[in-house]
């Protein structure tokens, strides 16, 4: 049985001061790692996506996996009152046709 | 990103109806179509997977006869809840994944919020 595991929050951090979220995983094969941002009452959007081990970085967002440790995170610079949100983590297998499994989610408040 | 609609994005509807929900992809071939269901303050539960041309597969506990998955073409995929109950009430979003050129990358719809009365 797949598990992803997330702090549920409510993380809370001033603007422009950086977020750090993160994830845990528990089957060893999986392969790709997710972050979405899920705006309250709307549907998940893609944020970033990791395969290798590293960091992986795309304008104030960092990914970062460690494949070792089973352990994803995603690190928001310069954090901004829009970045509020609920943040879930997602991993699965290899293939476009495996199930994803999500983490329960973040919620993160960024204050003005 | 992969352009995804779903309609329509809110209903209610009396206990005992019927609702069908579309979900089309719109600039991908989706060969697989996944369906979530998100009740409030919970995260995304994967609801079935299927195959376009084939029977869906139903995630344990979830029924696939109330549950009626289509995914006849690769644009278009649709969930008809079946005699719908309060229980039902939920937040539906649809996830195609097929040849979008980004290898294991799942979009979601915009989601459709049923609320049975």
């Amino acid at each position: 049985q797949k598990e992803v595991e997330q702090n549920s929050g409510p993380l809370s951090v001033p603007e422009g001061a950086i977020a750090s979220l993160n994830c845990t995983y528990s089957d060893r094969v999986s392969q790709s790692f997710f972050w979405y941002r899920q705006y309250s009452g709307k549907s998940p959007e893609l944020i970033m996506s990791i395969y290798s081990n590293g960091d992986k970085e795309d304008g104030r967002f960092t990914a970062q996996l460690n494949k070792a440790s089973q352990y994803v995170s995603l690190l928001i610079r310069d954090s901004q009152p829009s970045d509020s949100a609920t943040y879930l983590c997602a991993v699965n297998g290899q293939g476009g046709s495996e199930k994803l499994v999500f983490g329960k989610g973040t919620k993160l408040t960024v204050n003005p | 990103g992969a352009v995804v609609s779903q309609h329509p994005s809110r209903v209610i509807c009396k206990s005992g109806t019927s609702v069908k929900i579309e979900c089309r992809s719109l600039d991908f071939q989706a060969t697989t179509m996944f369906w979530y269901r998100q009740f409030p303050k919970q995260s995304l539960m994967l609801m079935a997977t299927s195959n376009e041309g084939s029977k869906a597969t139903y995630e344990q506990g979830v029924e696939k006869d109330k549950f009626l998955i289509n995914h006849a073409s690769l644009t278009l995929s649709t969930l008809t809840v079946t005699s719908a109950h309060p229980e039902d009430s939920s937040f539906y979003i649809c996830s195609p994944s097929g040849t979008s050129g980004v290898a294991d990358t799942q979009y979601f719809g915009p989601g459709t919020r049923l609320t049975v009365l």
